[in-house]
Protein backbone atom coordinates (compact mmCIF):
# COMPACT_ATOMS: atom_id res chain seq x y z
CA UNK A 1 0.00 0.00 0.00
CA UNK A 2 1.22 3.66 -0.75
CA UNK A 3 2.28 5.83 1.94
CA UNK A 4 1.11 9.16 2.36
CA UNK A 5 2.54 11.44 -0.08
CA UNK A 6 2.99 15.02 -0.34
CA UNK A 7 3.33 18.13 -3.04
CA UNK A 8 5.58 19.72 -3.33
CA UNK A 9 8.21 18.45 -1.38
CA UNK A 10 10.38 22.03 -0.88
CA UNK A 11 8.99 25.20 -1.74
CA UNK A 12 10.31 29.18 -1.71
CA UNK A 13 7.78 31.68 -1.88
CA UNK A 14 8.28 35.53 -1.01
CA UNK A 15 6.77 37.53 2.21
CA UNK A 16 2.79 38.07 1.18
CA UNK A 17 2.66 35.43 -1.62
CA UNK A 18 0.28 32.42 -0.99
CA UNK A 19 1.02 28.90 -1.56
CA UNK A 20 -0.73 25.72 -1.63
CA UNK A 21 0.39 22.21 -0.37
CA UNK A 22 -1.02 18.83 -0.96
CA UNK A 23 -1.59 15.55 0.87
CA UNK A 24 -2.74 12.22 -0.19
CA UNK A 25 -3.34 10.28 2.43
CA UNK A 26 -3.24 6.08 1.96
CA UNK A 27 -5.61 4.36 0.06
CA UNK A 28 -8.65 3.63 2.33
CA UNK A 29 -7.93 6.68 4.58
CA UNK A 30 -10.66 9.46 5.17
CA UNK A 31 -9.20 11.63 7.99
CA UNK A 32 -6.10 13.76 6.92
CA UNK A 33 -4.40 16.10 9.81
CA UNK A 34 -1.57 18.78 9.55
CA UNK A 35 1.26 19.68 11.35
CA UNK A 36 3.51 22.47 11.17
CA UNK A 37 7.24 21.87 12.09
CA UNK A 38 9.53 24.51 13.28
CA UNK A 39 12.98 24.80 15.64
CA UNK A 40 11.43 27.11 18.18
CA UNK A 41 7.77 25.67 18.22
CA UNK A 42 8.55 21.85 17.56
CA UNK A 43 5.37 20.39 16.28
CA UNK A 44 2.12 22.05 16.24
CA UNK A 45 -1.82 20.94 15.04
CA UNK A 46 -3.11 22.85 12.47
CA UNK A 47 -6.67 21.13 11.34
CA UNK A 48 -7.53 17.78 11.01
CA UNK A 49 -10.72 16.71 8.42
CA UNK A 50 -12.64 14.10 7.76
CA UNK A 51 -15.27 13.17 5.33
CA UNK A 52 -14.55 16.79 3.67
CA UNK A 53 -15.38 18.34 7.22
CA UNK A 54 -12.79 20.42 9.23
CA UNK A 55 -13.37 18.00 12.75
CA UNK A 56 -10.75 19.76 15.07
CA UNK A 57 -8.41 23.04 14.63
CA UNK A 58 -5.17 24.11 16.24
CA UNK A 59 -4.56 27.83 17.54
CA UNK A 60 -3.52 28.96 14.16
CA UNK A 61 -4.26 32.59 12.58
CA UNK A 62 -6.88 32.61 9.33
CA UNK A 63 -4.12 32.66 7.28
CA UNK A 64 -4.32 29.24 7.37
CA UNK A 65 -7.00 26.79 5.49
CA UNK A 66 -7.45 23.45 5.08
CA UNK A 67 -9.96 21.14 2.82
CA UNK A 68 -10.53 18.25 1.99
CA UNK A 69 -12.05 16.66 -1.15
CA UNK A 70 -14.51 13.30 -1.75
CA UNK A 71 -11.38 11.34 -3.08
CA UNK A 72 -10.05 12.04 0.78
CA UNK A 73 -7.30 14.56 -0.78
CA UNK A 74 -6.48 17.12 1.27
CA UNK A 75 -4.53 20.66 0.73
CA UNK A 76 -3.83 23.43 2.71
CA UNK A 77 -3.46 27.17 2.06
CA UNK A 78 -1.39 29.87 3.58
CA UNK A 79 -2.09 33.08 2.40
CA UNK A 80 -0.30 36.64 2.89
CA UNK A 81 2.62 34.35 3.94
CA UNK A 82 4.82 36.05 7.02
CA UNK A 83 8.88 34.43 7.54
CA UNK A 84 7.75 33.03 10.45
CA UNK A 85 5.70 30.28 8.21
CA UNK A 86 8.89 28.92 7.11
CA UNK A 87 8.52 25.43 8.33
CA UNK A 88 7.98 22.07 7.74
CA UNK A 89 4.76 21.06 7.24
CA UNK A 90 3.45 17.19 7.91
CA UNK A 91 0.54 15.50 6.65
CA UNK A 92 -0.89 12.34 8.23
CA UNK A 93 -3.77 10.07 7.48
CA UNK A 94 -5.73 7.92 9.85
CA UNK A 95 -8.50 5.48 9.24
CA UNK A 96 -10.86 7.48 11.67
CA UNK A 97 -10.94 10.80 13.44
CA UNK A 98 -12.79 9.77 16.37
CA UNK A 99 -10.57 6.76 17.72
CA UNK A 100 -7.06 8.29 19.54
CA UNK A 101 -5.88 4.98 19.69
CA UNK A 102 -5.71 4.53 15.58
CA UNK A 103 -1.77 5.03 13.99
CA UNK A 104 -1.61 8.55 12.36
CA UNK A 105 0.77 7.67 9.63
CA UNK A 106 3.06 10.95 8.14
CA UNK A 107 3.79 11.88 4.90
CA UNK A 108 7.58 13.01 3.88
CA UNK A 109 6.48 16.90 4.48
CA UNK A 110 6.71 20.20 2.76
CA UNK A 111 9.45 21.86 3.49
CA UNK A 112 8.44 25.70 2.89
CA UNK A 113 10.96 28.44 2.91
CA UNK A 114 9.60 32.56 2.91
CA UNK A 115 12.05 34.99 2.15
CA UNK B 1 -5.04 21.07 28.63
CA UNK B 2 -3.05 18.09 27.42
CA UNK B 3 0.87 18.43 27.44
CA UNK B 4 3.72 16.33 26.77
CA UNK B 5 7.07 17.00 28.47
CA UNK B 6 10.54 14.84 27.11
CA UNK B 7 14.30 15.07 28.69
CA UNK B 8 15.98 17.71 26.32
CA UNK B 9 18.86 16.52 24.51
CA UNK B 10 21.00 15.63 22.59
CA UNK B 11 21.36 12.27 24.27
CA UNK B 12 24.97 10.98 22.99
CA UNK B 13 25.50 7.58 23.61
CA UNK B 14 28.16 4.88 22.43
CA UNK B 15 27.00 1.94 19.81
CA UNK B 16 25.35 -0.91 22.14
CA UNK B 17 24.57 1.30 25.03
CA UNK B 18 21.14 1.13 27.06
CA UNK B 19 19.00 3.68 25.79
CA UNK B 20 16.19 5.25 27.85
CA UNK B 21 14.33 8.52 27.18
CA UNK B 22 11.88 10.01 29.71
CA UNK B 23 8.63 11.15 28.78
CA UNK B 24 5.25 12.42 31.02
CA UNK B 25 2.66 14.21 30.26
CA UNK B 26 -0.70 15.77 31.39
CA UNK B 27 -4.33 14.89 30.35
CA UNK B 28 -7.23 15.26 31.54
CA UNK B 29 -8.84 12.37 29.91
CA UNK B 30 -7.61 8.54 29.35
CA UNK B 31 -5.17 9.38 26.31
CA UNK B 32 -3.62 6.85 24.31
CA UNK B 33 0.24 7.24 24.33
CA UNK B 34 3.13 7.12 20.75
CA UNK B 35 6.59 6.99 20.37
CA UNK B 36 7.77 8.38 17.02
CA UNK B 37 10.81 8.84 14.69
CA UNK B 38 12.17 11.32 13.06
CA UNK B 39 15.10 10.58 10.72
CA UNK B 40 16.88 13.44 9.24
CA UNK B 41 15.39 14.89 5.99
CA UNK B 42 12.40 12.59 6.75
CA UNK B 43 8.34 12.91 8.17
CA UNK B 44 7.52 10.90 11.11
CA UNK B 45 7.17 7.30 11.85
CA UNK B 46 5.30 5.73 14.19
CA UNK B 47 7.28 3.63 16.57
CA UNK B 48 6.03 2.38 19.57
CA UNK B 49 1.84 3.10 21.00
CA UNK B 50 0.16 1.69 24.03
CA UNK B 51 -3.90 2.80 24.38
CA UNK B 52 -4.34 2.02 28.47
CA UNK B 53 -2.37 1.82 31.44
CA UNK B 54 0.17 -0.75 32.07
CA UNK B 55 0.35 -1.85 28.63
CA UNK B 56 3.59 -1.71 26.78
CA UNK B 57 4.09 -1.16 23.25
CA UNK B 58 7.54 -2.76 21.65
CA UNK B 59 9.39 -2.45 18.31
CA UNK B 60 11.98 -2.95 16.48
CA UNK B 61 13.78 -3.55 20.43
CA UNK B 62 12.46 -0.21 21.63
CA UNK B 63 9.86 -0.42 24.14
CA UNK B 64 8.01 1.75 26.31
CA UNK B 65 5.05 1.03 29.47
CA UNK B 66 2.11 3.41 29.92
CA UNK B 67 2.14 4.03 33.61
CA UNK B 68 -0.58 5.85 34.71
CA UNK B 69 0.16 6.83 38.56
CA UNK B 70 3.90 8.18 37.36
CA UNK B 71 2.18 9.64 34.17
CA UNK B 72 5.26 8.68 32.11
CA UNK B 73 5.98 6.69 28.94
CA UNK B 74 9.54 6.11 28.85
CA UNK B 75 11.34 4.89 25.59
CA UNK B 76 14.03 2.37 26.05
CA UNK B 77 16.27 0.23 24.25
CA UNK B 78 19.31 -2.74 25.67
CA UNK B 79 21.62 -1.67 23.01
CA UNK B 80 21.35 0.97 20.50
CA UNK B 81 23.14 0.72 17.35
CA UNK B 82 24.06 3.62 15.36
CA UNK B 83 21.28 3.17 12.34
CA UNK B 84 18.68 4.32 15.78
CA UNK B 85 20.26 8.10 15.17
CA UNK B 86 17.44 10.18 14.63
CA UNK B 87 14.76 12.28 16.95
CA UNK B 88 12.41 10.51 19.08
CA UNK B 89 8.63 12.40 20.08
CA UNK B 90 6.72 11.62 22.51
CA UNK B 91 3.14 12.34 21.65
CA UNK B 92 -0.66 11.56 23.14
CA UNK B 93 -4.00 11.84 21.72
CA UNK B 94 -7.16 11.98 23.46
CA UNK B 95 -10.35 10.74 22.77
CA UNK B 96 -12.23 13.96 23.89
CA UNK B 97 -10.02 15.70 20.72
CA UNK B 98 -10.35 13.10 18.41
CA UNK B 99 -6.80 12.14 16.45
CA UNK B 100 -5.11 15.58 17.09
CA UNK B 101 -1.50 14.32 18.33
CA UNK B 102 0.04 16.72 20.93
CA UNK B 103 3.79 16.53 20.79
CA UNK B 104 6.84 16.43 23.36
CA UNK B 105 9.62 18.58 22.33
CA UNK B 106 11.72 15.99 20.43
CA UNK B 107 15.25 14.17 21.92
CA UNK B 108 17.86 14.11 19.11
CA UNK B 109 19.25 10.93 20.07
CA UNK B 110 23.17 10.55 18.77
CA UNK B 111 24.73 7.10 18.70
CA UNK B 112 28.67 6.97 17.47
CA UNK B 113 30.53 3.84 16.50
Amino acid sequence: KAGVTQTPRYLIKTRGQQVTLSCSPISGHRSVSWYQQTPGQGLQFLFEYFSETQRNKGNFPGRFSGRQFSNSRSEMNVSTLELGDSALYLCASSSSARVASYEQYFGPGTRLTVT
Amino acid sequence: GNSVTQMEGPVTLSEEAFLTINCTYTATGYPSLFWYVQYPGEGLQLLLKATKADDKGSNKGFEATYRKETTSFHLEKGSVQVSDSAVYFCALSDYNQGGKLIFGQGTELSVKP
